[in-house]
């Protein structure tokens, strides 16, 4: 069956520490690749997405994705974090089957910014 | 319109009761999904449209769910004889990029 997993449910880091939070996906089909971004109380914001090209994909608010074709993962990353990036996180994939696309999302990784 | 536009953004029912919720989305978006996010929770999927296609229906829960989509306009998710566990935020999004709207909240009391 076609899944994503994201291996850590809750991340805390300190202000201005690097975060990595960490995405697997499991297809035997061609694939696209979303991070999304949902801060409290509001709705989900496409924070960067992999459709082709470069695997290292920059998005907003100064966060980069590297899609691994070989390890099939697409981790998020930012070199340094902020109080204001404390949300939830999502990584979400599109399987291209047949003409159809499927968006199957993660559990989610709660990123707690601590000053 | 410029974004996905959910209605109501607030919805409280009695269980047992029938609700519509709607979902508008981006002008010339072909593809159109439905999730639902419990507290605390991930995205589950609903079901997914694609043009004239058979709808995805594989996320539905229990046949009290059911989605209409006509062409590429705007969906209705219809949830019949609410239960409580039915309680969530309903989102919507639309297609190729995802866009997602603000959602509807539902609660069964």
């Amino acid at each position: 069956a076609q899944s994503v997993t994201q291996l850590d449910s809750q991340v805390p880091v300190f202000e201005e520490a690097p975060v990595e939070l960490r995405c697997n996906y499991s297809s035997s089909v061609s694939v696209y690749l979303f991070w999304y971004v949902q801060y409290p109380n509001q709705g989900l914001q496409l924070l960067l997405k992999y459709l082709s090209g470069s695997t290292l994909v920059k998005g907003i608010n100064g966060f980069e994705a590297e899609f691994n074709k070989s390890q099939t993962s697409f981790h998020l990353r930012k070199p340094s974090v902020h109080i204001s990036d404390t949300a939830e996180y999502f990584c979400a994939v599109k399987h291209i089957i047949q003409g159809a696309q499927k968006l199957v999302f993660g559990q989610g990784t709660r990123l707690t910014i601590n000053p | 319109g410029a974004g996905v536009s959910q209605s109501p953004s607030n919805k409280v029912t009695e269980k047992g009761k029938d609700v519509e919720l709607r979902c508008d989305p981006i002008s010339g978006h072909t593809a159109l999904y439905w999730y639902r996010q419990r507290l605390g929770q991930g995205l589950e999927f609903l079901i997914y449209f694609q043009g004239n296609s058979a709808p995805d229906k594989s996320g539905l829960p229990s046949d009290r769910f059911s989605a209409e989509r006509t062409g590429e306009s705007v969906s209705t998710l219809t949830i019949q004889r609410t239960q409580q566990e039915d309680s969530a935020v309903y989102l919507c999004a639309s297609t190729p990029e995802a866009f997602f709207g603000q959602g509807t909240r539902l609660t069964v009391v």
